[in-house]
C-alpha cells in the first residue's frame, strides 16, 4: 500500500471550510484513498473514500487530483465538534484485500471559535 | 443497536500479569482487528481475523495473543512478554469482499500497567 504524507496540524475558524491535504505520490491504479478521523480518546470513524472521481457525502467532500498523487478532504462548514485527528489512508481493494488499514500520524485539525 | 463493544474502558494491571481485553460485535462482520495506539501516534495493527478459527499477525504481534472461536468475539490477551503494554487498544470489524470495506471501531480500552 502506498505511503501518505499529511501536515501534522492545521487550524480552522468555526463555520469556515476546512481543507485537509494529503500527498500519495506512489499510489497505484487499484488503490483507493480513505479518510478516517479520530476524536480524542475515541475509536476512529470512517469519513469518505474514493478512487478517481471526486466524492461527496453528508460529512465531507473528497477531491482527488487528475494524476491521483494527492487529495484534499473538505469539511464545508467546520464546527467545534470537527476538532480531531484526520487520517488519510491509501489501500488497495480487490481479491488480495485483507482489510488492513495502515494509519500514519494524521493531521490534527483544531477548529477555533 | 448494532455496533462494537469493548470492555472495560479503563484497565489497570500489575507488571507481569496477563490481561484479556474483550471485543464483541453484532454487525455480523466476518473480519475483526486489534490495533494499538500510543500517545500522539497513529494506530498499529496487532492481529486480525478474517474468519472464525483463523487469525494472522499484524505488524506488532509480539507479546500478544488472540482467539476467534465465535464470529462476534475477538478477545486480545496482553501477555507478560509484551515489554511496554501501556497503551490505548482499539478493536474494529468489517465485512470482507472485493469491494471497499469500511472498518467500524469500538470505543477502545486504555490499559495501564503499573
Amino acid at each position: 500500500d502506498a505511503k501518505t504524507t499529511q501536515p501534522p496540524s492545521m487550524d480552522c475558524a468555526e463555520g469556515r471550510a476546512a481543507n485537509l491535504p494529503c500527498n500519495h505520490s506512489t499510489i497505484s491504479g487499484n488503490e483507493y484513498v480513505y479518510w478516517y478521523r479520530q476524536i480524542h480518546s475515541q475509536g476512529p470513524q470512517y469519513i469518505i473514500h474514493g478512487l478517481k472521481n471526486n466524492e461527496t457525502n453528508e460529512m465531507a467532500s473528497l477531491i482527488i487530483t487528475e494524476d491521483r498523487k494527492s487529495s484534499t478532504l473538505i469539511l464545508p462548514h467546520a464546527t467545534l465538534r470537527d476538532t480531531a485527528v484526520y487520517y488519510c489512508i491509501v489501500r488497495s481493494d480487490g481479491s488480495s484485500n485483507t482489510g488492513k488499514l495502515i494509519f500514519g500520524q494524521g493531521t490534527t485539525l483544531q477548529v477555533k471559535p | 443497536d448494532g455496533g462494537i463493544t469493548q470492555s472495560p474502558k479503563y484497565l489497570f494491571r500489575k507488571e507481569g500479569q496477563n490481561v484479556t481485553l474483550s471485543c464483541e460485535q453484532n454487525l455480523n462482520h466476518d473480519a475483526m482487528y486489534w490495533y494499538r495506539q500510543d500517545p500522539g501516534q497513529g494506530l498499529r495493527l496487532i492481529y486480525y481475523s478474517q474468519i472464525v478459527n483463523d487469525f494472522q499477525k499484524g505488524d506488532i504481534a509480539e507479546g500478544y495473543s488472540v482467539s476467534r472461536e465465535k464470529k462476534e468475539s475477538f478477545p486480545l490477551t496482553v501477555t507478560s512478554a509484551q515489554k511496554n503494554p501501556t497503551a490505548f487498544y482499539l478493536c474494529a470489524s468489517s465485512i470482507m469482499g472485493l469491494v471497499y470495506n469500511e472498518q467500524f471501531f469500538g470505543p477502545g480500552t486504555r490499559l495501564t500497567v503499573l
